[in-house]
């Protein structure tokens, strides 16, 4: 819905395929992340979270993966169900802080 | 447990009104965060609250503001409103103010200045 950005990436896949979206951040204090997934007309939901001490983290169907060296961030959603389209987000936060910045966003469509 | 709620859901101001927006945290909950969300922007981090006391600010000018109640709820405040301040204001609550605790969204408040 109008919650999000008009001109956002989009990545469409096929119902039951695997997904991966991916996150640039530029501040190398970030400490912390955090993908949320937004659908029309509701607030940001949390996915799934990392901390800078691990590089990868697994939950149902999805799995984060940070690369630092590089400040990537990656979602991957396994078996994608329609159910699964909308808008996603990364966002960090430094350590200490209770600040987030958020990225601008991919949309997730899943065709049938 | 409930989550965060946020009213009003739906706003309608004119040019030079002001405009107080409340959210209610999660039970516990110690930490309330104000966000503004728009097409051109995306989410921009307005200021955060901890203890009835703001810890963190954004870049935005001194119209916004906000406070926050013993009970942990907080409100914000935009004053003498512009077109530019239409967008979805979002609340976000954490257990704590540390910078590795999850934040948790309310459904956000549609403010539509004309």
């Amino acid at each position: 819905g109008e919650s999000v950005g008009l001109h956002l990436p989009t990545l469409s896949v096929q119902e039951g395929d695997n997904s991966i979206i991916n996150c640039a951040y530029s501040n190398s204090a970030s400490d912390y992340f955090i993908w949320y997934k937004q659908e029309s007309g509701k607030g940001p939901q949390f996915i799934i979270d990392i901390r800078s001490n691990m590089d990868k983290r697994q939950g149902q169907r999805v799995t984060v993966l940070l690369n630092k060296t590089v400040k990537h961030l990656s979602l991957q959603i396994a078996a994608t169900q329609p159910g699964d389209s909308a808008v996603y987000f990364c966002a960090e936060t430094p350590r200490g802080f209770n600040k987030f910045y958020f990225g601008s966003g991919t949309k997730l469509n899943v065709k049938p | 447990k409930a989550g965060v709620t946020q009213t009003p859901r739906y706003l309608i101001k004119t040019r030079g009104q002001q405009v107080t927006l409340s959210c209610s945290p999660i039970s516990g909950h110690r930490s309330v965060s104000w966000y503004q969300q728009t097409p051109g922007q995306g989410l921009q981090f307005l200021f955060e609250y901890f203890s009835e006391t703001q810890r963190n600010k954004g870049n935005f000018p001194g119209r916004f503001s906000g406070r926050q109640f013993s009970n942990s709820r907080s409100e914000m405040n935009v004053s003498t409103l512009e077109l530019g301040d239409s967008a979805l204001y979002l609340c976000a609550s954490s257990l704590v103010a540390t910078g590795d605790d999850t934040q948790y969204f309310g459904p956000g408040t549609r403010l539509t200045v004309l």
